[in-house]
């Protein structure tokens, strides 16, 4: 199976800082790679599809990049809102796996 | 809207079975592929198994296969989990999921990326 490194595993910020995750695959996987918010006791909500496209109805401050192995998660300007645990995902080949997450936090 | 409300969920002895449904509406519940994802308590989250939209092709995770066992009916807009064999380490809140299509240069794109998943149902293995 395709291991899908996620960092930083925790980070700190504040209200209006730029949040930058990366999530590294063990081989190449094109862009088969999504990203997913997750806020406590609520489901997991899909932000980044194919590693770059916006999935409807998620603010432009969300943005993903990457191609291969190397993928990243930015935010540009943190929202009171957006303090959750980000996932990625890689759908390259069975079965996906999830990076293993980054709680972000308020500082 | 779509809607996604798993069910069956509960406490089970090890070695027990179980089984999880999830009713699907809001959309043509025929027209995708399914999957099953859990998350063990303060863990991340783990891909189960993926159903085909005529139920044709199943792929699971190689620590559940042949212990479960995705199936659906699309006349009943349903997808169900049977899990048996279960184990301590099968404790977790278990969620379908509606997988993503896309449509790219006018080809529609069929992917095992989970897109709208439901409120999850909570399966504790103890004794």
């Amino acid at each position: 199976a395709i291991q899908m490194t996620q960092s930083p595993s925790s980070l700190s910020a504040s209200v209006g800082d730029r949040v930058t995750i990366t999530c590294r695959a063990s081989q190449g996987i094109r862009n088969d790679l999504g990203w997913y918010q997750q806020k406590p006791g609520n489901a997991p909500k899909l932000l980044i599809y194919a590693a770059s496209s916006l999935q409807s109805g998620v603010p432009s401050r969300f943005s993903g990049s990457g191609s291969g192995t190397d993928f990243t998660l930015t935010i540009s300007s943190l929202q009171p809102e957006d303090f959750a645990t980000y996932y990625c995902l890689q759908h390259y080949n069975y079965p996906p796996t999830f990076g293993q997450g980054t709680k972000v936090e308020i500082k | 809207e779509v809607q996604l409300v798993e069910s069956g969920g509960g406490l089970v002895q090890p070695g027990g079975s179980l089984r999880l449904s999830c009713a699907a509406s809001g959309f043509t519940f025929s027209g995708y592929c399914m999957s099953w994802v859990r998350q063990a308590p303060g863990r991340g989250l783990e891909w189960l198994a993926n159903i085909k939209q005529d139920g044709s092709e199943k792929y699971y995770l190689d620590s559940v296969k042949g212990r479960f066992t995705i199936s659906r009916d699309n006349a009943k807009n349903s997808l169900y989990l049977q899990m048996k064999s279960l184990r301590a380490e099968d404790t977790a809140v278990y969620y379908c999921a509606r997988d993503l299509v896309t449509i790219v240069r006018g080809v529609i794109i069929t992917t095992i990326q989970p897109e709208y998943w439901g409120q999850g149902t909570l399966v504790t293995v103890s004794s």
